[in-house]
C-alpha cells in the first residue's frame, strides 16, 4: 500500500530564517506531488505541483520554492521566512490520470506541518 | 479557472440526525471529479466521498451520500445518523479530468461541522 510521510509535524522559526519541509511517498512510482497551504480557519491553497523529477510548477508567486530531487521526494523551501508564511502545510500525491474515467484518481495527504514564524 | 464555494462556514447537528453541507462550483470543463474531504482536529485530510462528473448516479459511502446536480453545478454532502466522530472541517474540492490535467485540487473554504451529543 502507498504511504506518505511529511516532517516535521511542528516548526517554530524566526523571521528571516531558512525553511526546509520534506515529503516522501512510498509504494508508488511516478506520482504527481503537491504542496498545499492552509491559513488559519481557511481552505487549502495549492502552492506547487510536480509531475516528474525536476519539474516544478508554481501556482502562487511567493517567498517559497519547491524541488523534486527524486521521484518520490518533494521539498518545500524558503531562504528567508516572513511572518505571512505561517500556516499549515500539507504535502499530497496522486496517481496520474488516464485518458478515461476508468482510471481512479484522488489525492492522498500527509499529516501536515504547522509552521509558526515568530 | 475553477472556483468552489461553500456558503456555510459553520453548522451543527444533533447526534443521530441528518445534516446536509452545501457546495457549488464554477467551471467550463465537462469532465471532472468532485470530492468531499474531512479534516478532523488532527488536521489529517481524509477522503469522504468522490463523484465522477459523467456519472448521473449519486455516490454513496455508508452514511455519506451526495446530491450531484451537474447543470446547477451543485454538489452537496448528506451525512445520515451523525456521529460524534463526524465533528470536523469538511472541504468540497474539484479536480479536472484528463491526461496532463495535473490532478490539482481546487478547494472550497470549508464548513465546520459540530455534532452535539
Amino acid at each position: 500500500s502507498q504511504t506518505i510521510h511529511q516532517w516535521p509535524a511542528t516548526l517554530v522559526q524566526p523571521v528571516g530564517s531558512p525553511l526546509s519541509l520534506e515529503c516522501t511517498v512510498e509504494g508508488t512510482s511516478n506520482p504527481n506531488l503537491y504542496w498545499y497551504r492552509q491559513a488559519a480557519g481557511r481552505g487549502l491553497q495549492l502552492l506547487f505541483y510536480s509531475v516528474g523529477i525536476g519539474q516544478i510548477s508554481s501556482e502562487v508567486p511567493q517567498n517559497l520554492s519547491a524541488s523534486r530531487p527524486q521521484d518520490r521526494q518533494f521539498i518545500l523551501s524558503s531562504k528567508k521566512l516572513l511572518l505571512s508564511d505561517s500556516g499549515f502545510y500539507l504535502c499530497a500525491w496522486a496517481n496520474r490520470q488516464g485518458a478515461t474515467f476508468l482510471f481512479r484518481t484522488e489525492a492522498f495527504f500527509g499529516q501536515g506541518t504547522r509552521l509558526t514564524v515568530v | 479557472a475553477q472556483t468552489v464555494t461553500q456558503s456555510q462556514p459553520e453548522m451543527s447537528v444533533q447526534e443521530a440526525e441528518t445534516v446536509t453541507l452545501s457546495c457549488t462550483y464554477d467551471t467550463s470543463e465537462n469532465n471532472y471529479y468532485l470530492f468531499w474531504y474531512k479534516q478532523p482536529p488532527s488536521r489529517q485530510m481524509i477522503l469522504v466521498i468522490r463523484q465522477e462528473a459523467y456519472k448521473q448516479q449519486n455516490a454513496t459511502e455508508n452514511r455519506f451520500s451526495v446530491n450531484f446536480q451537474k447543470a446547477a453545478k451543485s454538489f452537496s454532502l448528506k451525512i445520515s445518523d451523525s456521529q460524534l466522530g463526524d465533528t470536523a472541517m469538511y472541504f468540497c474540492a474539484f479536480m479536472k479530468h484528463g491526461v496532463g490535467a495535473g490532478n490539482m485540487l481546487t478547494f472550497g473554504g470549508g464548513t465546520r461541522l459540530m455534532v452535539k451529543p
